[in-house]
């Protein structure tokens, strides 16, 4: 089975932009979650969908923001980009929602704001 | 709120020697705890989870829920293990994991 994909991999905006980031789950899996790792702050949760649906959400302000489509693939916006959002954000992908399952990671994508 | 420390941002250990990683975690409830493990230029990929009470790669990890702690422990460490290694929690039933601050762990050979 092929593994959680995201694109892409690398991307660099100025502040003020937005930014999609896209996350293809492994073929099966419904739940798609999202984290945002940082050298200060380390891995942060941001989101959670199932069944096109956000199940759980973190700290994040309202300019994080996401959505699942009905193949399961996930996407997660920032808008009006900061300098603080430099980040490499992950997301990873579990059978479902109900936990007792294991979360499987992507690579990331590593987002420069300058 | 839940919470998870790691105490120790790095640490060096002797090839052979034993490894312990430790892990203290605070939440009202029942939760699963987990460790991840990051190898150099790899994804973030589970170690071990405390529900299946599994030794992976050689390593084991015991909850004590008296002392709120899931600490990583290894007989004998191998150059291989050097990675970045973090502690995670989740309440049952649900998918939002809480990661600890993560140890890189440096093996010397």
């Amino acid at each position: 089975k092929a593994g959680v994909t995201q694109t892409p991999r690398y991307l660099i905006k100025t502040r003020g932009q937005q930014v999609t980031l896209s996350c293809s789950p492994i073929s099966g899996h419904r739940s798609v979650s999202w984290y945002q790792q940082t050298p200060g702050q380390g891995l942060q949760f941001l989101f959670e969908y199932f069944s096109e649906t956000q199940r759980n959400k973190g700290n994040f302000p309202g300019r994080f923001s996401g959505r699942q489509f009905s193949n399961s693939r996930s996407e997660m916006n920032v808008s009006t980009l900061e300098l603080g959002d430099s980040a490499l954000y992950l997301c990873a992908s579990s059978l479902r929602a109900s936990g007792n399952n294991e979360q499987f990671f992507g690579p990331g994508t590593r987002l420069t704001v300058l | 709120a839940q919470r998870v420390t790691q105490p120790e941002k790095l640490l060096s250990v002797f090839k052979g020697a034993p490894v312990e990683l430790k892990c203290n975690y605070s939440y009202s409830g029942s939760p699963e705890l987990f460790w991840y493990v990051q190898y150099s230029r790899q994804r973030l990929q589970l170690l071990l989870r405390h529900i299946s009470r599994e030794s992976i790669k050689g390593f084991t990890a015991d909850l004590n829920k008296g002392e709120t702690s899931f600490h990583l422990k290894k007989p004998f460490a191998q150059e291989e293990d050097s990675a970045m290694y973090y502690c995670a929690l989740r309440p049952f039933g649900n998918e939002k994991l809480t990661f600890g601050t993560g140890t890189r762990l440096t093996i010397i050979p």
